[in-house]
């Protein structure tokens, strides 16, 4: 069964740093590209950024709303997956959600990210 | 970038009847469209990936059709379960781009 957890929400003050984490299991992580998807409250799905396999050396692409502010990596000797995020700003308050492959077909159950002061 | 339009942002419709929900995209991207249901307080669910692909187990009341830009997504005889959100999200390019959702109620 795929299973997607995400960690490390928060709530952190505007130009913070947090680092959110996905840990997967059930399928072979280090083949599938991997995505965050974002949800502020009561709207609508945000792509955020995604990373593909080491097949396709590691290739990383990010929303225009969050490049060079973060940065998704990922380890696949853990299978795990990662969205350093700095620079925070109160818009980027939301459910982060760790997603598989290119289509989006597995979620995990998300990680809330509050930014205020 | 892709825009995706979808309509209509609301639905109330009556136990039984069919639910037709459309997005248009402001480029061609084949059949690279797929559909997603969300119930409050859960991630969205995967219910048709690209090329009109039922997702397994996914109830065959729940289908779509569409090619290039114009896209329609139909649930035959809406169940009381079928109260939901819904998302189109277009997978031909990045950056992926979701329609704005579809808020389903029971009439």
């Amino acid at each position: 069964e795929v299973q997607l957890v995400e960690s490390g929400g928060g709530l952190v003050q505007p130009k913070g740093s947090l680092k959110l984490s996905c840990a997967a299991s059930g399928f072979t992580f280090n083949t599938y590209a991997m995505n965050w998807v974002r949800q502020a409250p009561g709207k609508g799905l945000e792509w955020v950024a995604r990373i593909r396999s080491k097949s396709n050396n590691y290739a990383t692409y990010y929303a225009d709303s969050v490049k060079d502010r973060f940065t998704i990596s990922r380890d696949d000797s853990q299978s795990m997956l990662y969205l350093q995020m700095n620079n925070l700003k109160t818009e980027d308050t939301a459910m982060y959600y760790c997603v598989r492959r290119l289509g989006l077909d597995y979620w995990g159950q998300g990680t809330t990210l509050t930014v205020s002061s | 970038e892709t825009t995706v339009t979808q309509s209509p942002a609301s639905l109330s419709m009556a136990i039984g009847e069919k639910v037709t929900i459309r997005c248009i995209t402001s480029t061609d991207i084949d059949d690279d469209m797929n559909w997603y249901q969300q119930k409050p307080g859960e991630p969205p669910k995967l219910l048709i990936s690209e090329g009109n692909t039922l997702r397994p187990g996914v109830p065959s009341r729940f289908s779509s059709s569409g090619y290039g830009t114009d896209f329609v997504f139909t649930i035959e005889n809406m169940l009381s379960e079928d109260v939901a959100d819904y998302y189109c999200l277009q997978s031909d390019n990045l950056p992926l781009t979701f329609g704005s959702g579809t808020k389903l109620e029971i009439k």
